[in-house]
């Protein structure tokens, strides 16, 4: 079956103690991208990336790191976490050959809490 | 990037088609529509899309305008099982969706 997974689903964790939130897609994807959700605020992209080992900031980067080592993963890794970052998170992917046109498919999302 | 402005809510009557509304009159030559649609909090579902020409597929229709700055998802017989936030995205050429904060649809029995 066609899909991103997002590993772990819900995390609870204590300001400054790194981690990371997989995500992985199985359709080959060129395109994948993080959002998080905040309540008033909508989905705001974090960062993204359109091949192995191109990423780039979104509009909310700051605080976060990702890597593009392989083409189905692209892991977010939270180096020092702070309670601001509590949020719903989601990883996307698309094909990118057609830009624009290409359909983005979302995870089942992340929910962390930072005490 | 353009923005898109949508009703906060809306209500439809199970089987009745449920007609959303969505301006987005700064929408650019090379921006496609997007509609995607969030139930609880579940990962957004995608819908459908369209660049100028209407489109249908087997989940709903998209009616765009023809100046582009306006467009209609419709559902053509909504169940309760299709209440969900209902998100118009306009989508640049650098893959970003913009989200805004969507419709919610509320379909009662």
């Amino acid at each position: 079956e066609a899909q991103v997974t997002q590993n772990p689903r819900y995390l609870i964790t204590v300001t400054g103690k790194k981690l990371t939130v997989t995500c992985s897609q199985n359709m080959n994807h060129e395109y994948m991208s993080w959002y998080r959700q905040d309540p008033g605020l909508g989905l705001r992209q974090i960062y993204y990336s359109m091949n192995v080992e191109v990423t780039d900031k979104g509009d909310v980067p700051e605080g976060y790191k990702v890597s593009r080592k392989e083409k189905r993963n692209f892991p977010l890794i939270l180096e020092s976490p702070s309670p601001n970052q509590t949020s719903l998170y989601f990883c996307a992917s698309s094909l990118w050959r057609g830009g624009a046109r290409e359909t983005q498919y979302f995870g089942p999302g992340t929910r962390l809490l930072v005490l | 990037d353009a923005k898109t402005t949508q009703p906060t809510s809306m209500d439809c009557a199970e089987g009745r088609a449920a007609n959303l509304p969505c301006n987005h009159s700064t929408i650019s030559g090379n921006e496609y529509v997007y509609w995607y649609r969030q139930i609880h909090s579940q990962g957004p579902q995608y819908i459908i899309h369209g660049l100028k020409n209407n489109e249908t597929n087997e989940m709903a229709s998209l009616i765009i305008t023809e100046d582009r700055k306006s467009s209609t998802l419709i559902l053509p017989h909504a169940t309760l099982r299709d209440t969900a936030v209902y998100y118009c995205i306009v989508r640049a050429q650098g893959g970003k969706l913009i989200f805004g904060q969507g419709t919610e649809l509320s379909v009662k029995p």
